[in-house]
């Protein structure tokens, strides 16, 4: 079946500008979680989903970044004002269900450019 | 979530079994042992997962220590297609995933 996707796959923006990255869950997955990953290091958490409210907030950086996932399904994370530390790529993935067991199936991500 | 620590990299040759080690010290009751891979210019992507006893998948074999305070990923036989960053991640309470640095492995033909 489908699995997670992830739009735009590129995204080149200046700084200052707002951006909208969009993610598709695989159907019927009801955890949705956003990551950022750096150059040369691991994903870091920023948010998780357990159905359309947000469960955990406490990895976005600041208030310039939100997520919302309005109908349960597809999310879109906003970064307002990019500085040029945004710049990174930004994973989404999804799960069955909140557990601590249950894996997580990562999206390709959205590379994030801010000149 | 309790630290992970790994070797930075590793290397193996094609067609021969490859241990990555794990290093989980502060590890609590609860706490579930995950392993993800990322190939390079993906999403990282689930290998196996275990609690206490040693699991099997068509992926890979988890060994547990007895006291839990490390782990082995073993793959059986490397091919350059795992050639890949290794994340050990531990997972309790908390829903999400805490990556580390990973080992990087490099598979030689």
């Amino acid at each position: 079946g489908a699995g997670v996707s992830q739009t735009p796959s590129n995204k080149v923006t200046e700084k200052g500008k707002y951006v909208e990255l969009r993610c598709d869950p695989i159907s019927g997955h009801t955890a949705l979680y956003w990551y950022r990953q750096s150059l040369g290091q691991g994903p870091e958490f920023l948010i998780y989903f357990q159905g359309t409210g947000a469960a955990d907030d406490s990895g976005l950086p600041n208030d310039r970044f939100f997520a919302v996932r309005p109908e349960g399904s597809v999310s879109t994370l906003k970064i307002q004002r990019t500085e040029r530390g945004d710049s990174a790529v930004y994973l989404c993935a999804s799960s069955p269900r909140v557990s601590s067991y249950n894996e997580q199936f990562f999206g390709p991500g959205t590379r994030l450019t801010v000149l | 979530d309790a630290k992970t620590t790994q070797p930075n990299s590793m290397e193996s040759n094609e067609e021969e079994p490859v241990h990555l080690p794990c290093n989980h010290s502060t590890i609590s009751g609860t706490d579930y042992i995950h392993w993800y891979r990322q190939l390079p210019s993906q999403g990282p992507e689930y290998v196996i997962h275990g609690l206490t006893s040693n699991v099997n998948n068509r992926m890979a074999s988890l060994a547990i220590a007895e006291d839990r305070k490390s782990s082995t990923l073993i793959l059986h036989r490397a091919t350059l297609r795992d050639a890949a960053v290794y994340y050990c991640i531990l997972r309790g309470a908390g829903n999400m995933l805490t990556f580390g640095g990973g080992t990087r492995l490099m598979v030689k033909p």
